[in-house]
C-alpha cells in the first residue's frame, strides 16, 4: 500500500470538530508533521509533535499519535470557514512521502 | 524577508520547449526540493538535494534535471516540455537538522503544456 494513506475529503460545519486521520507504514523520524494548504498557496507548517509522545496539543488543534498502529490524526475544535484547506500529513524523516491530502469543506 | 521564492509564478509554454523553473532561499538551508502537484495525485517528489553540489532523484524524475550549484539556488529545468508536465510546482527547503525535517515551501510555479 501507499506509504501515508488519508481520506480524501473531509466536510463539516462550522462550529462542529473536524478529525482529519493518517496512517503510515514506517516512521523512524523524531518528529511527524501537519502541514496545511490553502487555495493558490504553498504548505505551511500547521502543528507537529514529537515521536515519542501520544498527544499534542496547540489551542484548538490536537495531534494524537499512536506508533503501535502508525496512525496519527489531526483534531480541529470549533472548526472555522478559515480552516477549509488541504491538510498533508508528513511522518517525517528524509523520506519525504507526503499522503495525498485531506481537502476540508466547512460550511457556515 | 526570509523564505523561500519561486519564478515564474505561471508559465503557458508549447510542447517541446525547454523551460527553467527558479527557487531561491535564504534561510541557509542544506537541503532543497522539488514537488509536482495534481489533482488526485497529491505531493510528488521530482529531485532533491541534500547540500550544494549534490542533486537525488525523487519520485518522478523523469523528464526533469536539476543543479545545486550554490546553497540558494535550486532550479528545475525541463529539457523538452510535454503536456503530462503540466501542473503546480513546489519549491521546498529544510535544516536537515534540529526539528529532524520540517520543510519550508514556495508559493509554487503553475505550468501549463500545450
Amino acid at each position: 500500500g501507499e506509504d501515508v494513506e488519508q481520506s480524501l475529503f473531509l466536510s463539516v460545519r462550522e462550529g462542529d470538530s473536524s478529525v482529519i486521520n493518517c496512517t503510515y507504514t514506517d516512521s523512524s523520524s523524531t518528529y511527524l508533521y501537519w502541514y496545511k494548504q490553502e487555495p493558490g498557496a504553498g504548505l505551511q507548517l500547521l502543528t507537529y509533535i514529537f515521536s515519542n509522545m501520544d498527544m499534542k496539543q496547540d489551542q484548538r488543534l490536537t495531534v494524537l499519535l499512536n506508533k503501535k498502529d502508525k496512525h496519527l490524526s489531526l483534531r480541529i475544535a470549533d472548526t472555522q470557514t478559515g480552516d477549509s484547506a488541504i491538510y498533508f500529513c508528513d511522518r517525517g524523516g528524509t523520506a519525504l512521502i507526503f499522503g495525498k491530502g485531506t481537502t476540508l469543506s466547512v460550511s457556515s | 524577508i526570509a523564505g523561500i521564492t519561486q519564478a515564474p509564478t505561471s508559465q503557458i509554454l508549447a510542447a517541446g520547449r525547454r523551460m527553467t523553473l527558479r527557487c531561491t532561499q535564504d534561510m541557509r538551508h542544506n537541503a532543497m526540493y522539488w514537488y509536482r502537484q495534481d489533482l488526485g495525485l497529491g505531493l510528488r517528489l521530482i529531485h532533491y538535494s541534500n547540500t550544494a553540489g549534490t542533486t537525488g532523484k525523487g519520485e518522478v524524475p523523469d523528464g526533469y534535471s536539476v543543479s545545486r550549484a550554490n546553497t540558494d539556488d535550486f532550479p528545475l529545468t525541463l529539457a523538452s516540455a510535454v503536456p503530462s508536465q503540466t501542473s503546480v510546482y513546489f519549491c521546498a527547503s529544510s535544516r536537515l537538522s534540529g526539528r529532524d525535517n520540517e520543510q519550508f515551501f514556495g508559493p509554487g510555479t503553475r505550468l501549463t503544456v500545450l
